[in-house]
């Protein structure tokens, strides 16, 4: 049982590239979400999902792109990366239903120059 | 919009010593409650939570936290800390969306520095 798996670990991007995060998790989750991780500001939520084909937006959205496509994936996009956007970003998921208990990925830590 | 707040960046205690870390919540309504815990390099596990009843929970890892509505805190306690307890702490509270699921907020943590 992996949990949740976060792929890269680390990236380097130039501004203006494109690059999509990949998180998967083999739990049968209907939760998942993304945060991104900065000094000093704790974890903001990015997109989260309750379901295939169910995503919203959190509380810092712009510049991120998000599908569901099935249970286990829930990849991150970026679509032109810019330096705000350096930072650790972190997969969540969990069983629907408030109260549940999130499982973390390990992280994928990205700069962009 | 719910909001966090952990005075304290950093706090240093000695091993066997108590600790308590605190946090200060605003919420409209009964607040859904969390303390996660993240180890260098690590994504974050969950300690504790509170939704109802009983103020005081108990956690793992020999943690306990008490919810006080009057004061709109959640403060984390342990009796006598631990080498392995050093690590960031972070408070969250968890807001109900569209969906009927949470959204956490969390705090910007707390690093916890242990002494010998």
């Amino acid at each position: 049982n992996a949990g949740v798996t976060q792929t890269p670990k680390f990236q380097v991007l130039k501004t203006g590239q494109s690059m999509t995060l990949q998180c998967a998790q083999d739990m049968n989750h209907e939760y998942m979400s993304w945060y991104r991780q900065d000094p000093g500001m704790g974890l903001r939520l990015i997109h989260y999902s309750v379901g295939a084909g169910i995503t919203d937006q959190g509380e810092v959205p712009n510049g991120y792109n998000v599908s569901r496509s099935t249970t286990e994936d829930f990849p991150l996009r970026l679509l032109s990366a810019a330096p705000s956007q350096t930072s650790v970003y972190f997969c969540a998921s969990s069983y629907a239903g408030v109260g549940e208990k999130l499982f973390f990925g390990s992280g994928t830590q990205l700069s962009v120059l | 919009a719910q909001s966090v707040t952990q005075p304290d960046i950093h706090i240093t205690v000695s091993e066997g010593a108590s600790l308590e870390l605190r946090c200060n919540y605003s919420y409209g309504a009964t607040p859904y409650l969390f303390w996660y815990v993240q180890s260098p390099g690590q994504g974050l596990q969950l300690l504790l939570k509170y939704f109802s009843g009983d103020t005081l929970v108990q956690g793992i890892k020999g943690f306990e936290a008490e919810f006080k509505r009057s004061q709109s805190s959640f403060n984390l306690r342990k009796p006598s800390v631990h080498w392995s307890d050093a690590a960031e702490y972070f408070c969250a509270v968890g807001d109900i969306s569209n969906f009927g699921n949470e959204k956490l907020t969390f705090g910007t943590g707390t690093r916890l520095t242990i002494i010998p």
